[in-house]
């Protein structure tokens, strides 16, 4: 039973162009969270997921980054023209459950994102 | 103020010491993670508790949810300990891990 399976593990991009990455969440888990961790800075949540559907996006930047996870597939988290303040590890979890006690949540072993 | 202080923010232990990490926050009013991040960078969740204490192997974790304060031991450190632990307690009132907020960690070198 596999992990949650991030990649790219590294991915360099120029200014400008598009990043994505992927994130297949542990066999049976519908919850999926992106969270990122800049240069020197702690974790900070990005966005929470259930299969086709956004729950809360609250801490995502309000433009030029998207997260899906379609019935079929990953998760993308996608960051269009992308500039240097993007460059950070990006974490996705998973869990079984949404909410609640007694409800672990698995962590990917991150994307780090360099823009040159 | 931060809503997660976490000490100390540097630790350095000579091998087989017993280490204590604290944890408080304002946010929340459940459940709390603890997570170790390795010099590679990957998170693996250590605890998730919610009340009183849990054990796994030489980590112990407590938990004292009025006063907003838990606290990490590792007995017998190793080296193999050196990580970053990171304390996160959930914003929200249900513990959703949507809401977790992390402390910024702290950074634990066990020597020989």
């Amino acid at each position: 039973n596999a992990g949650v399976m991030q990649n790219p593990r590294h991915l360099v991009r120029r200014r400008g162009q598009e990043a994505r990455l992927r994130c297949s969440p542990m066999k049976g888990h519908s919850h999926v969270y992106w969270y990122r961790q800049l240069p020197e800075e702690g974790l900070k949540f990005m966005v929470y997921l259930q299969k086709e559907n956004i729950i809360d996006e609250s801490g995502m930047p309000k433009e030029r980054f998207s997260a899906e996870f379609p019935k079929e597939g990953p998760s993308i988290l996608r960051i269009q023209q992308v500039v240097r303040g993007d460059s950070a590890a990006y974490f996705c979890a998973s869990s079984l459950l949404g909410g609640s006690f007694g409800n672990t949540i698995y962590f990917g072993e991150g994307s780090w994102l360099t823009v040159v | 103020k931060n809503e997660v202080e976490q000490s100390p923010q540097n630790l350095t232990a000579q091998e087989g010491e017993f280490i204590t990490i604290n944890c408080s926050y304002s946010v929340g009013i459940s459940a709390l993670h603890w997570l170790q991040q390795h010099p590679g960078g990957g998170i693996v969740s250590l605890f998730m508790l919610s009340s009183g204490k849990k054990k796994h192997g030489r980590l112990i974790a407590t938990i004292n949810i009025q006063e907003k304060h838990s606290s990490l031991h590792i007995t017998a450190s190793h080296p193999r300990d050196s990580a970053v632990y990171i304390c996160a307690p959930p914003k929200g009132p249900t513990g959703t891990a949507s809401k977790l907020t992390f402390g910024t960690g702290t950074r634990l070198q066990v020597t020989l």
